[in-house]
Order: structure tokens, then sequence, then C-alpha cells
């Protein structure tokens, strides 16, 4: 029972063009997302977070955008790099009250090239 | 240290042999989490620790699993009688106090087990 889906397994963009990888989630106690980039033999590096209570959040070349009624989120990487290229998790966490750790639970990650 | 730290990187043991990983979480960060990914798979969430609170073990997949957490800091994850199904990566993350905001764990590079 897969609480948060990366339905794309893979992905490839050409250099300079929109990235767009997305995430859907069934737990409606969701209220914190969070996408990590992970390259192979590192663990996963922080890129964006969103709370519920917003519908977009925006860093540099990151664009995350939140759909609460569609529980779908997606990140957007704009212009993409070569150096983007890496396998992108999308992460949810429950911190409402009576919530208990903020563990988070993973998709199953998308992976991305981005081609020069 | 300026991140999470892991030890050792990587782990060959023998099915039925016990194995320890070690941990050191952010300096000041009070959160502590142990998750795993198998192959193929997203992340997996195993053990939470808050500062003095009992930790929750509600991801644990078995009884041959534990942590403990000296001293507020460095957490050590043992699995016992090692099965091949335990191959996988291990990675620990750590934040701070549970304020809104602040919660957003930071992973170590993991610790790569293989049982044989």
């Amino acid at each position: 029972d897969q609480q948060v889906k990366q339905n794309s397994p893979s992905l490839s963009v050409q250099e300079g063009r929109i990235s767009i990888l997305n995430c859907d989630y069934t737990n409606s106690m969701f209220d914190y997302f969070l996408w990590y980039k992970k390259y192979p033999a590192e663990g996963p590096t922080f890129l964006i977070s969103i709370s519920s209570i917003k519908d977009k959040n925006e860093d540099g070349r990151f664009t995350v955008f939140l759909n609460k009624s569609a529980k779908h989120l997606s990140l957007h990487i704009v212009p993409s790099q070569p150096g983007d290229s890496a396998v992108y998790f999308c992460a949810a966490s429950a911190r409402g009250p009576g919530a208990g750790s903020y563990q988070l639970t993973f998709g199953k990650g998308t992976k991305l090239s981005v081609i020069p | 240290g300026a991140g999470v730290s892991q030890s050792p990187s990587n782990k060959v043991t023998e099915k039925g042999k016990d194995v320890e990983l070690r941990c050191d979480p952010i300096s000041g960060h009070t959160a502590l989490y142990w998750y795993r990914q198998s192959l193929g798979q997203g992340l997996e969430f195993l053990i939470y620790f808050q500062g003095n609170s009992a930790p929750d073990k509600s991801g644990l997949p078995s009884d041959r699993f534990s942590a403990e957490r000296t001293g507020g800091s460095v957490s050590t994850l043992t699995i016992q009688r090692t099965q091949q199904e335990d191959s996988a990566v291990y990675l620990c993350a750590s934040s701070s106090v549970r304020i809104a905001g602040t919660e957003t764990q930071y992973f170590g590079p993991g610790t790569r087990l293989l049982v044989l």
C-alpha cells in the first residue's frame, strides 16, 4: 500500500528545457512535502519543501506545486542542466496534532537524465 | 562535523551474523531517524529518536532490529542474525526541534549492507 507514488521511474529532458517530476499521495493526513535529490553512492540531498497551506514554493530553478484536492505535487526544474541528472524522491509527512515522529514516507523515485 | 556521518560506508557479512551501523547526526539536531532503501524501492522508515523521549520503533521490520541513541547524539542500529533480505542501504537523517519550518531532515551517505 504505497502512500506516496512516483509513477514515472525515469525521465529524459534536453538541457535548457523544463523538467517536470510528478508525485501523488493517498494519505490526507500528509501536510508537509519535500523533494530530495540523490546521486549514486550518496545520501539524499534536500531540495525544496512545501507546506499544505501553500500551493507553490519557489527556490531558484526549482518550483514545487501542490494540488491538495488532487493529492498531487510536482517539481519543476527550469532550465534543466546536466548536473541535475539524479534520482528525485518525493516525500511526505504528517505534522498535525497527535502525529508521532515526523517520519517521511517516500516515493520510489524518478531518475532524471538531462541530455546536453 | 558539517553533516550527518555514517560508518561503515560498506559492510559485507554472512547470513546469521550480527552487524552494527553507526550514525553521527548534525551537531545540535535533536531528532534522528533511520531509514533503509532496498534495491528499486523508496526509503523505508525504521526508527525515530527525539531528545529524551521514548523512540518511535514502529518501522522496525522485526525484533532482530534494534537501535539506541546514547547521550542524545550518536546512534547505533543493530541487526541480529542477519538475513539476505536485510541487504539494503541504511540511511540516517537528523533534524532540528519540531518547530514548523525547521524539521527538514538531512541525510548521511548511508551504509551499504550486503548479507551473503
